[in-house]
Formats: structure tokens, C-alpha cells, sequence
């Protein structure tokens, strides 16, 4: 069935520092991927999309790096902030899997000090 | 702009009642979805609305479950006879697209959920 996984449940960063939160999925036919931030009491927040045809896409401070090869991709954060403490997952989307339905993995649970 | 809203926000349920949660998605948006997140878990797909069509409850896990949006705007997502298992956090997203085919995606905005506790 269908999997993705973070690699670490948590992680703690210092103020300024940049952030690697890492994914790996099983499906080899996943062509869609959402990383999404999840502060406490709040509902997901969409960050950033990449599609299985890109290797890399840039956001706001935020870096999407998709490795196919190995079936892993990362979400990359510069210059953390203390607003960043937040539960991160990543969401994948199988091609022919039934329209738009999203699997999570657990999530990283960042912890950012100043 | 007016995000996805849900009501309760905080349930406190009784083994075996019913519960009914309610999901105001953001105003024209097409498709949308529910979810249940289990404490310290990743959010897990019930349900799939595609206006006022239900176009996929695979993910429900009982017959006790139950959603409906009967004019394609506000979804109520019910659970009859709740048991422990039960408890969890329920979302609701929306999306502006139609989806129209597998492996079409759309952004989902999610709304602060319905912390759901059953004793």
C-alpha cells in the first residue's frame, strides 16, 4: 500500500540556522508531493508542492528537494525562526489513486531555540 | 478571507452516543475531504466530496461513520455509537478545483479541526 515516513520525529534547530526535514515514500508511481505545517490547535498549512517531473522547487525560504532514485525527498527551511516550531509533514499523491486522496506521513515535530 | 471553519471545536462523548461534526468549507470551493489524526499521527483520509456528490468513502472505518453534503457547501460528518477508538482529531479541507481524473491534485485547505474524545 501506499507509505510515506519521515525519517526523524523531531528536531531541534537554533535561531537563524537552516532546517532539513526529510521524507521517504515507498510508491514508485507517487507523482505528487505537499509538505505541510501543523502548529498545536491548528489545522495543516500548505507549504510547498513538487511534482514527480521536477527535482526541485523554491519557496519562501523553504526548498522542496525530490530524489526519485532513492524515493526521498526533504524540505529545506533557511534561516529558521521560532515561528517555525511546528509538526512538518510530507503528503503524497499516487498516480491512479483515487482523486486527490493524500497519504501523510507521522510528521517531524521541529523545535526551534532562540 | 474566511478560511475553512468547523464546529465543535472540542467534543466530549459518551461510549455508544452519536456525534455530528460540522465542516463550512471556504465559500465555492468544489471538493472536499475529511480526515481523522490520531494523537501523534499524520492525518488519514475517510471521505471525498466532490460538490454534493460523495464520490469516495473508502477510508471510513465503520459502517458507524457517516458523511453527507447535501447541497454541496456545509458537510456533517457523523458517527453513531462511538466507541474509544474513536477519539481523535477530525479535519475537514476544501479545494477550489474539480478533480476531475486520478492523480489530479489541488491545494487543500484544512480547517482547525474537531478534537473528538470519547470515554
Amino acid at each position: 500500500g501506499e507509505s510515506v515516513g519521515l525519517h526523524l520525529p523531531t528536531l531541534s534547530v537554533q535561531e537563524g540556522d537552516n532546517s532539513i526535514i526529510n521524507c521517504a515514500y515507498s510508491n514508485s508511481a507517487s507523482d505528487y508531493f505537499i509538505w505541510y505545517k501543523q502548529e498545536s490547535g491548528k489545522g495543516p498549512q500548505f507549504i510547498i508542492d513538487i511534482r514527480s517531473n521536477m527535482d526541485k522547487r523554491q519557496g519562501q525560504r523553504v526548498t522542496v528537494l525530490l530524489n526519485k532514485t532513492v524515493k526521498h525527498l526533504s524540505l529545506q527551511i533557511a534561516a529558521t525562526q521560532p515561528g517555525d516550531s511546528a509538526v512538518y509533514f510530507c503528503a503524497g499523491l499516487s498516480r491512479g489513486s483515487t482523486l486527490g486522496r493524500l497519504y501523510f506521513g507521522r510528521g517531524t515535530q521541529l523545535t526551534v531555540w532562540p | 478571507g474566511a478560511g475553512v471553519s468547523q464546529s465543535p471545536r472540542y467534543k466530549v462523548a459518551k461510549r455508544g452516543q452519536d456525534v455530528a461534526l460540522r465542516c463550512d468549507p471556504i465559500s465555492g470551493h468544489v471538493s472536499l475531504f475529511w480526515y481523522q489524526q490520531a494523537l501523534g499521527q499524520g492525518p488519514e483520509f475517510l471521505t471525498y466530496f466532490q460538490n454534493e456528490a460523495q464520490l469516495d468513502k473508502s477510508g471510513l472505518p465503520s459502517d458507524r461513520f457517516f458523511a453527507e453534503r447535501p447541497e454541496g457547501s456545509v458537510s456533517t460528518l457523523k458517527i453513531q455509537r462511538t466507541q474509544q477508538e474513536d477519539s481523535a482529531v477530525y479535519l475537514c479541507a476544501s479545494s477550489p478545483k474539480r478533480l476531475a481524473g486520478p492523480s489530479m491534485a489541488d491545494t487543500q485547505y484544512f480547517g482547525p479541526g474537531t478534537r473528538l474524545t470519547v470515554l
